[in-house]
Formats: structure tokens, C-alpha cells, sequence
């Protein structure tokens, strides 16, 4: 069974050190979707991709997070300068068309020292 | 203005005995509504959704969920609770948006659900 795949599956770093974040999503769709779990919550979505444009980014905070699906298949999220409170589970998905559930990988863990 | 409130953060029940996980939403007209698991160090997974076809819906491992417009609730339950259900359960809204493509999802805070044996 397809599966969408994320890599690592836990990070640690230090405040202010870059960290990054893989995805690679069910082949075939065109939807992607990065959301954040912060312990004892349900995931947010941070940045929504359609193919390879974003089509929401309204909760990414832009200043230190950034997002690419470049060919439109795999996903990077970026995180620099990583600070204490974006210590949380992020947490890729991904859909084929409208009406389809959204699938989700297995998430990374991230830990901010 | 989208939201989905679980009513209760953990819920314990012995092996054998119904399970009940509460769920109100605050949505658009037509939203469409599912519940998701997440089990330990495992990804969510899709138990079942509605999407304003029959109010009463089956879904995976025994779960149901009904939908009540009047009460706004999309409760979870199981006839009897089996050891393997033991995980996270969040009830999701997707708010209906004529047009849209964006399928956003909302989530709620989560139901711990414990069962003993």
C-alpha cells in the first residue's frame, strides 16, 4: 500500500541552528500539505501546495519557516533560525483530488534545545 | 469561523464496553466532518467521514459516527472496546466552500482513549 514517506523521523537541535524536513507523498497527488502538532493539540496546517504552487501559506510563519515542492512532487520544509517553540511534531500529507481523504506520513519529531 | 471542540481530552473504558468520544463543531454551511487515529509513532489514519450523505456513518474497526445538524455534534462511538484501540482520536471539520479546491482541515484538541483490560 502507497504510503507517504518523511524523513528523519526525530530531530534535535539547538536554537538558532537551521533544521530541515522531507516529504515524499503518495505518487500521483498533486496536493500537499505541511501541518504542525505542538504536543497535547491537533495538527495545523502551515502550507498547502497544489502541484508546485503554494495555494495557502496564511499560517506559515514566514519569517523563520520556509516551504518548497519544487518539481512538484517531494516537499522540503525549512526551518531557520529554529527557536524553543517550534519544538513539535510536523506532519506531511498529501491527496489526489477535492473529494479524497488526505493521507498522512508518519511525521518528524523535533526537538529545540 | 470554523471550530471543532472534543469534549473530553482523555476517556478510559474497560476491554468489552462501549466507547464514546464527543465532538461539537462551529462550521459554514455542509461541512464535511471525519475522525482520524493516531496511534504512537504512527501516522493518522482515516476512521470514517461525512459528507452529507446518510447522517449515520460507518466507518473502519467497528467505529460510527452520527451526524447531528440540530445539536452540531459528530460524536464517535464503538459497541465494545478492544485493547488495539488504545490512541489519540481527533475529530476534523472541513468547512464546505463552493469553488474552493483548498480542502483545508481543522482539527480538534484530541481524545486520549484508554482502554484497560
Amino acid at each position: 500500500e502507497a504510503e507517504v514517506a518523511q524523513s528523519p523521523r526525530y530531530k534535535i537541535t539547538e536554537k538558532s541552528q537551521a533544521v530541515a524536513f522531507w516529504c515524499d507523498p503518495i505518487s500521483g497527488h498533486a496536493t500537499l500539505y505541511w501541518y504542525r502538532q505542538i504536543l497535547g493539540q491537533g495538527p495545523e496546517l502551515l502550507v498547502q501546495f497544489q502541484d508546485e504552487s503554494v495555494v495557502d501559506d496564511s499560517q506559515l510563519p514566514k519569517d523563520r519557516f520556509s516551504a518548497e515542492r519544487l518539481k512538484g512532487v517531494d516537499s522540503t520544509l525549512k526551518i531557520q533560525p529554529a527557536e524553543l517553540g517550534d519544538s513539535a511534531m510536523y506532519l506531511c500529507a498529501s491527496r489526489a483530488d477535492q473529494d479524497n481523504e488526505q493521507f498522512f506520513g508518519p511525521g518528524t519529531r523535533l526537538t529545540v534545545l | 469561523a470554523q471550530s471543532v471542540t472534543q469534549l473530553d481530552s482523555h476517556v478510559s473504558v474497560s476491554e468489552g464496553t462501549p466507547v464514546l468520544l464527543r465532538c461539537n463543531y462551529s462550521s459554514s454551511y455542509s461541512p464535511s466532518l471525519f475522525w482520524y487515529v493516531q496511534h504512537p509513532n504512527k501516522g493518522l489514519q482515516l476512521l470514517l467521514k461525512y459528507t452529507s450523505a446518510a447522517t449515520l456513518v460507518k466507518g473502519i474497526n467497528g467505529f460510527e459516527a452520527e451526524f447531528k445538524k440540530s445539536e452540531t455534534s459528530f460524536h464517535l462511538t464503538k459497541p465494545s472496546a478492544h485493547m488495539s484501540d488504545a490512541a489519540e482520536y481527533f475529530c476534523v471539520v472541513r468547512p464546505f466552500d463552493r469553488g474552493s479546491t483548498l480542502g483545508r482541515l481543522y482539527f480538534g484538541r484530541g481524545t486520549q482513549l484508554t482502554v484497560w483490560p
